[in-house]
């Protein structure tokens, strides 16, 4: 069974572009929740979705947003980039919503901007 | 506000000794608490989970302790191996599935 895929593994952008990152969860996974992973600040909660719908979301400005598409892929989106944008964009999966249900995380995307 | 915490970053064992993780949280109504090993280039791994009913969970060569009168979970990992060496994070499940990360305590192995 393949695991959770994230897309691109590392990507240099340059301050005011935007950028998409992606996310294919395990196979019959229907939540997918994206976290910021910064030295600084450790794992933050960017948002969750389930069944293409965002059951939460973490404090970060709307200038990051995301979705999930019927087959359950998510994507996340940052706009107007920012040096201290500059993470690794870790998303995980989990089957189902359930408390105690096990996340499964991908190895993320590296994201650098100038 | 909800947040997790470790009370050090970094902890250096002896290879073959035990190791101790310690971590506090502050959110009295999380009902779930899990531990996650992350190695250097992955994302994080999951070590062990422990529901707030128990105080007590035992893996492979893993204990998870909580003490939720203090706010307090520990990670015991048992003949410490060099492959143990991590960045481990206590992590806390808020009612509304969020999961809180704290922000990790690096495991050194000494030779």
């Amino acid at each position: 069974k393949a695991g959770v895929t994230q897309t691109p593994r590392y990507l240099i952008k340059t301050r005011g572009q935007q950028v998409t990152l992606s996310c294919s969860p395990i196979s019959g996974h229907r939540s997918v929740s994206w976290y910021q992973q910064t030295p600084g600040q450790g794992l933050q909660f960017l948002f969750e979705y389930f069944s293409e719908t965002q059951r939460n979301k973490g404090n970060f400005p709307g200038r990051f947003s995301g979705r999930q598409f019927s087959n359950s892929r998510s994507e996340m989106n940052v706009s107007t980039l920012e040096l201290g944008d500059s993470a690794l964009y870790l998303c995980a999966s989990r089957p189902d919503r359930a408390l105690g249900t096990e996340a499964f995380f991908g190895q993320g995307t590296r994201l650098t901007v100038v | 506000g909800e947040s997790v915490g470790l009370h050090l970053p970094t902890l250096s064992v002896q290879e073959g000794d035990n190791s101790i993780i310690n971590c506090a949280y502050s959110n009295s109504a999380s009902d779930y608490f899990i531990w996650y090993k992350q190695e250097s280039g992955k994302g994080p791994q999951f070590i062990i989970d422990i529901r707030s009913n128990m105080d007590k969970r035992q893996g492979q060569r893993v204990t998870v302790l909580l003490n939720k009168t203090v706010k307090h979970l520990s990670l015991q990992i048992a003949a410490t191996q060099p492959g143990d060496s991590a960045v481990y994070f206590c992590a806390e499940n808020i009612g509304d599935d969020k999961i809180i990360f704290g922000k990790g305590t690096r495991l050194h192995i000494l030779p």
